[in-house]
This record gives structure tokens, C-alpha cells and sequence, in this order.
């Protein structure tokens, strides 16, 4: 079956360390995004990739980084410059047309020990 | 950019009810609206869509109306579920598959 896959499920960071998340897609969808969602609230937007070996800042870039080095991966770095990293992290994908929707994996629930 | 309102944050309802879920968008370019639906700890799952040059659409006990000259949308439940249950964001799109989403509805279905 085609989707999207996140790991770990749950994640736990250490003050001070950087922390990468997986998000692997297998739907040959060229464009990728992360999203953080706190309790109660909506999907901000943290970077976006449209094509291989590029990406955008979204609205809350500060503290996290991204690579795009191939087609099917979208890790997402949390990084120690992210001083409340807590949160639910869902990585997404579309096929960067106008009326595509975005496929969503199932989140990583990082917490702070 | 963009700006999408969702309301009411919160919405509960007996099992065979309507509930209807209203969203306002500013960008008049805006020309796609999908609706997601998120059950606890799982991402968010497509339910319905609409594009810019149709007013209403409808998928079985679903359905979504488009006024694009108020730059309103809506979606629609009727017969509600207990299943039903879940968080629904609706988002527009402008550019490219780049989505603005709203900040979603908590629906609860009695049973």
C-alpha cells in the first residue's frame, strides 16, 4: 500500500540535543511538508520542499532544519535552538498541483525528559 | 497570505443530527478546499474536496457547499455517527499544493 511513514512514534529529547524525525513517502509525490499541531490548535506549517534538493521556511522555521536529498525522504531536524520542541510533528505529502491533497503520516510525539 | 477561520472550535451533537462546520477564507485566489478529519493520535485523513468552479459537492452522508463571492465554505454531516467523532480542519489552497488549514472543530457524537 502507498503512504506516508513516520518513526519513531514517540520521541524524547534531552535539553541540548538535536533530534532528527523520519518521513519516508512511497506515493512518487514531489512535494513534502511538516507540520507542528500543539493540544488544541491547528497545522503550522514548519518547512515545505516542492522538488529534490529544495525547500522553503514556513511560518514557525526557527529551531528546525530539513534536507531533501531524495525524492521519497523529508527528515526534519529539532534542533537545541527550539526551546519548546514539544508538540506533535505530522509530515505530509502532495503532488504539488493545484488540487492535489496532502497525505499525511501518523506523527511523532516529541517530549522533552 | 492566506487566513482560513473555522468555527464553532467545538461542536457536539446527538447520534443522527446534522452538524455543519463553517469556514471563512481572505485570499480571493484561493481555489481549492479540502476537508481532513483527524481521529486521536493518527494524522489527518481527506474526506471531501472542492474546486473553485463548482458551489456544492456530495459524498454519501457528506457534503460541501463553496460561496466563493462570500469566500465562505461549509461542510456538512447529516445521520450522524458515533464514528463521527473527531477533529475536522478544513484548509485552502493558493499556490501549488501549499495548504492553509483552519484551527479545526472538535465534533462529539452522542449516542
Amino acid at each position: 500500500d502507498g503512504g506516508i511513514t513516520q518513526s519513531p512514534k514517540y520521541l524524547f529529547r534531552k535539553e541540548g540535543q538535536n533530534v532528527t524525525l523520519s518521513c519516508e513517502q512511497n506515493l512518487n509525490h514531489d512535494a513534502m511538508y511538516w507540520y507542528r499541531q500543539d493540544p488544541g490548535q491547528g497545522l503550522r506549517l514548519i518547512y515545505y520542499s516542492q522538488i529534490v534538493n529544495d525547500f522553503q521556511k514556513g511560518d514557525i522555521a526557527e529551531g528546525y532544519s530539513v534536507s531533501r536529498e531524495k525524492k521519497e525522504s523529508f527528515p526534519l531536524t529539532v534542533t537545541s535552538a527550539q526551546k519548546n520542541p514539544t508538540a506533535f510533528y505530522l509530515c505530509a505529502s502532495s503532488n504539488g498541483q493545484v488540487y492535489g491533497p496532502q497525505h499525511f503520516g501518523d506523527g511523532t510525539r516529541l517530549s522533552i525528559l | 497570505g492566506e487566513n482560513v477561520e473555522q468555527h464553532p472550535s467545538t461542536l457536539s451533537v446527538q447520534e443522527g443530527d446534522s452538524a455543519v462546520i463553517k469556514c471563512t477564507y481572505s485570499d480571493s485566489a484561493s481555489n481549492y478546499f479540502p476537508w481532513y478529519k483527524q481521529e486521536l493520535g493518527k494524522g489527518p485523513q481527506l474526506i471531501i474536496d472542492i474546486r473553485s468552479n463548482v458551489g456544492e459537492k456530495k459524498d454519501q452522508r457528506i457534503a460541501v457547499t463553496l460561496n466563493k463571492t462570500a469566500k465562505h465554505f461549509s461542510l456538512h454531516i447529516t445521520e450522524t455517527q458515533p464514528e463521527d467523532s473527531a477533529v475536522y480542519f478544513c484548509a485552502a489552497n493558493t499556490n501549488a499544493g501549499k495548504s492553509t488549514f483552519g484551527d479545526g472543530t472538535t465534533l462529539t457524537v452522542k449516542p
